[in-house]
């Protein structure tokens, strides 16, 4: 099993549409993780953080779920800008300096 | 404005040859990484390190070397004993107050002629 999985897509949906991604992370003692947009052939950059309570930041909630060991982001009100790659990162223990292990990443596809 | 600052944007490489990747950042930052990432794949970690004079490998760190004499920097070696290097290659640092996260460069792209 992979440390981190996502689902490569693509996913394809209208604009306006609400789409949501999942991680799956295999170290239970994982404790950071983070969500990151990549453009094509661009760097990667920073979208949100993901806090165990849940976030927001405007139309994008990032959530975990430490019991399945997953962790979400909902994009709500879907725009065209919104067509990248996202990866999810989990930092390996110990604690929140170990190694970041990236997902290969989910690519959405945002039609007028 | 702080940032990442790798160069070059493009590189060429002839098989057996040896080249190094620049990687400069002014963040002020105690940890940076190298990644690598292939067509259509996730970001593969060769080697990071936490602080000055020290370093570890990563995933996939056969084939390559680095170094970290300062701070700021943390130049990657591709080595001829690198049988597959064309690829995009991607730096980060990470900042350890204030807001978390990564801080990349604007990549690498490496191909083998």
């Amino acid at each position: 099993r992979k440390e981190v999985e996502q689902d490569p897509g693509p996913f394809n949906v209208p604009e306006g549409a609400t789409v949501a991604f999942n991680c799956t992370y295999s170290n239970s003692a994982s404790q950071s993780f983070f969500w990151y947009r990549q453009d094509c052939r661009k760097e990667p950059k920073l979208l949100m953080s993901v806090y165990s309570s849940g976030n927001e930041d405007g139309r994008f909630t990032a959530q975990l779920n430490r019991a399945s060991q997953y962790i979400s982001l909902l994009i709500r009100d879907s725009k065209l800008s919104d067509s990248a790659t996202y990866l999810c990162v989990v930092i390996a223990p110990p604690g929140n300096t170990g190694k970041p292990i990236f997902g290969q990443g989910t690519t959405l596809q945002v039609k007028p | 404005d702080g940032g990442i600052t790798q160069s070059p944007k493009y590189l060429f490489r002839k098989e057996g040859q040896n080249v190094t990747l620049s990687c400069e950042q002014n963040l002020n930052h105690d940890a940076m990484y190298w990644y690598r990432q292939d067509p259509g794949q996730g970001l593969r970690l060769i080697y990071y390190s936490q602080i000055v004079n020290d370093f570890q490998k990563g995933d996939i760190a056969e084939g390559y070397s680095v170094s970290r004499e300062k701070k700021e920097s943390f130049p990657l070696t591709v080595t001829s004993a690198q049988k597959n290097p064309t690829a995009f290659y991607l730096c980060a640092s990470r900042r350890e107050w204030g807001r978390p996260g990564y801080t990349f460069g604007s990549g690498t792209r490496l191909t083998v002629v």
